[in-house]
């Protein structure tokens, strides 16, 4: 069964700070491995998804790197924003006809104006 | 981009009442929806996972029973909470995925239970 771990639970960092989330699963086995963001109260916006065959993707400000041998994800987010504060989730997809996303605690990120 | 709908986002309800959830995928066909539950602090829970035109497959320690799960057409699923008690109480999350579209979420339904 897939287990999905962030680390740190919570972050929190000064205005254009540079700062990276971890993100390890335990079966190497996946089919991608989605970013997302969610805000108090509400649902989840997606940000990066890697591909299995991919090692990184990258949009905007973001970075996601993926190393399936390690079963290890980071998201890197440059200078940071007030407006980036939120939780942050990622989720691994088994793929194999289901699509079932396997999704850890998520990381809540506070950046300080 | 793609978008779902759900509603309502937020219930507030006496207990033994039946509430609907619904989800809809407003710009591409849902083949599969899913309905995960969020406790505070906590992950995603997947409750069920629905295709089009068959019965959903729960997740063990799930109740069939009390969350009746329907996906009739493409475009809408609906959950309801049957007999609802405060331990029902909590944030409800659909996602719907078709063809080549990864899943999509809803804004989620803050379900409390009086």
């Amino acid at each position: 069964k897939q287990e999905v771990t962030q680390i740190p639970a919570a972050l929190s960092v000064p205005e254009g700070e540079n700062l990276v989330l971890n993100c390890s699963f335990t079966d190497s086995a996946i089919y991608n491995l989605q970013w997302f963001r969610q805000d108090p109260g509400k649902g989840l916006t997606s940000l990066l998804l890697i591909q299995s065959s991919q090692r990184e993707q990258t949009s905007g400000r973001l970075n996601a790197s993926l190393d399936k041998s390690s079963g290890r994800s980071t998201l890197y987010i440059a200078a940071s924003q007030p407006g980036d504060s939120a939780t942050y989730l990622c989720a691994a997809d088994s793929g194999a006809g289901s699509y079932q996303l396997t999704f850890g605690k998520g990381t809540k990120l506070s950046v300080i104006p | 981009g793609a978008v779902v709908s759900q509603h309502p986002s937020r219930v507030i309800c006496k207990s033994g009442t039946s509430v609907k959830i619904e989800c809809r995928s407003l710009d591409f066909q849902a083949t599969t929806m899913f309905w995960y539950r969020q406790f505070p602090k906590k992950s995603l829970m997947l409750m069920a996972t629905s295709n089009e035109g068959s019965k959903a497959t729960y997740e063990q320690g799930v109740e069939k029973d009390k969350f009746l799960i329907n996906h009739a057409s493409l475009t809408l699923s609906t959950l309801t909470v049957t007999s609802a008690h405060p331990e029902d109480s909590s944030f409800y999350i659909c996602s719907a995925r078709g063809g080549s579209q990864p899943q999509h979420f809803g804004d989620g339904t803050r379900l409390s239970i009086l």
